[in-house]
């Protein structure tokens, strides 16, 4: 069975702190790992990531994949409250159609 | 361009009633998909469309039924809600389901009550 694990569950910090995410997978045909943001509606999209060991980035926000340990992380630099979200990360598998697993996220709050 | 437009934004339902949620996107994406969100257990897929005319199944499709009529709307239809499926149900949409992944869409998400 297809499994995407988001660690941790719930997280809590302080405004500057740094945080890292992480996702692990067991996919059958893994195409690519994708990581949203979803703050009081719709998840809105951060990343995709195909290749492993190509970090990308965007602003404070980076993340890279790691086909060999099938896993990836999620960092956030010089964290601000507007940070505050629940991460999901989700796997793209190809078996006929493509389909999308999520983990179950991470809650990330960020006190001032 | 109004994205992945789903409608109702709340509904209440008593157990045993039907309703339909509505979803459209205006992108002429091909791939469209319905999923839940429960606390603590992510988005599960219900039921996903390749093209106009052709669904499946997804991880929890019991209890729901869906159409592909037109290549713009999507809708999903509890046939008998039961208050297992009280949750918020989102609709998205994306790019070319063979050649290549893009990044889903998702509309704002219905929040659903059955009591």
């Amino acid at each position: 069975e297809d499994k995407v694990v988001q660690s941790p569950l719930s997280l809590v910090v302080h405004e500057g702190d740094t945080v890292t995410l992480n996702c692990s997978y067991e996919v059958t045909n893994f195409r690519s790992l994708l990581w949203y943001k979803q703050e009081k509606k719709a998840p809105t999209f951060l990343f995709m990531l195909t290749s492993s060991g190509i970090e990308k980035k965007s602003g404070r926000l980076s993340s890279i994949l790691d086909k060999k340990e099938l896993s990836s992380i999620l960092n956030i630099t010089a964290t601000q409250t507007g940070d505050s979200a629940i991460y999901l990360c989700a796997v793209v598998r190809v078996q006929g159609a493509q389909k999308l697993v999520f983990g179950q996220g991470t809650r990330l709050t960020i006190n001032p | 361009n109004a994205g992945v437009t789903q409608t109702p934004k709340f509904q209440v339902l008593k157990t045993g009633q039907s309703m339909t949620l509505q979803c459209a996107q205006d992108m002429n994406h091909e791939y469209m998909s319905w999923y839940r969100q429960d606390p603590g257990m992510g988005l599960r897929l219900i039921h996903y469309s390749v093209g106009a005319g052709i669904t499946d199944q997804g991880e929890v499709p019991n209890g729901y039924n869906v159409s592909r009529s037109t290549t713009e709307d999507f809708p999903l239809r509890l046939l008998s809600a039961a208050p297992s499926q009280t949750s918020v149900y989102f609709c998205a949409s994306s790019y070319s389901s063979t050649g290549g992944w893009t990044e889903a869409f998702f509309g704002q998400g219905t929040r659903l009550t059955v009591v």
